[in-house]
């Protein structure tokens, strides 16, 4: 019963850094989502793929790139990681029309 | 971006009491969802309403789809300890690829 699975669970990077955040997902589905959550805030959507082969801007898109591998991963990257993107993120997937599961969140700090 | 205002932000109850919690938006949705989050894990769905005026009940839990399409509230009824965490409700405006939006969240206390 994997669901959506993200890899790290923690990371601490220093400004100017990179990073690719995992996502993955068993449920055959077709869309995927990467969310920030920042404290007090509900979940802001950074991009989405809403089928293999297709990626497009969310609400937060800046200073973050996104890659559908295939249709059980999409990846996130931060190329020159900034004290601004601290934050939980998280990975969703869906099928078509239908609710969202997430992931357990990756825990990000940027010194 | 577009705003839901859920409210409200905080509730501390007594074990077995009734709570409500509800989100407005100046937009109208096509769906309402209700998600639950518990500390270090990712938010849980608990019920999805999508017809205008659906009332949709999940054990303790009942949500509606208000009819103005553009509000939606959860209740939940005798509340038990592992009531405790975040809930959500997020929303999905008709031709937006499946984009939520979502409120900023209810943290509930449940206190013995």
């Amino acid at each position: 019963n994997a669901g959506v699975t993200q890899t790290p669970k923690f990371q601490v990077l220093k400004t100017g850094q990179s990073m690719t955040l995992q996502c993955a997902q068993d449920m055959n589905h077709n869309s995927m989502y990467w969310y920030r959550q920042d404290p007090g805030m509900g979940l802001r959507l950074i991009y989405y793929s809403a089928s293999e082969g297709t990626t497009d801007k969310g609400e937060v898109p800046n200073g973050y790139n996104v890659s559908r591998l295939n249709k059980r991963e999409f990846s996130l990257r931060l190329e020159s990681a900034a004290p601004s993107q601290t934050s939980v993120y998280f990975c969703a997937s869906s099928p078509i029309n239908q609710p969202q599961h997430f992931g357990d969140g990756t825990r990000l700090s940027i010194l | 971006g577009q705003q839901l205002n859920q409210s409200p932000q905080s509730m501390f109850i007594q074990e077995g009491e009734d709570v409500s919690m509800n989100c407005t938006s100046s937009s109208i949705f096509n769906t309402w969802l209700w998600y639950k989050q518990d500390p270090g894990e990712g938010p849980v769905l608990l019920i999805a309403l999508y017809k205008a005026g659906e009332l949709t009940s999940n054990g303790r839990l009942t949500a509606q789809f208000g009819i103005t399409r553009k509000d939606s509230f959860l209740n939940i009824s005798a509340s038990i300890p592992s009531d405790v965490g975040i809930y959500f409700c997020a929303g999905q405006m008709s031709g937006s690829a499946r984009q939520l939006t979502f409120g900023s969240g209810t943290q509930l206390t449940v206190l013995p």
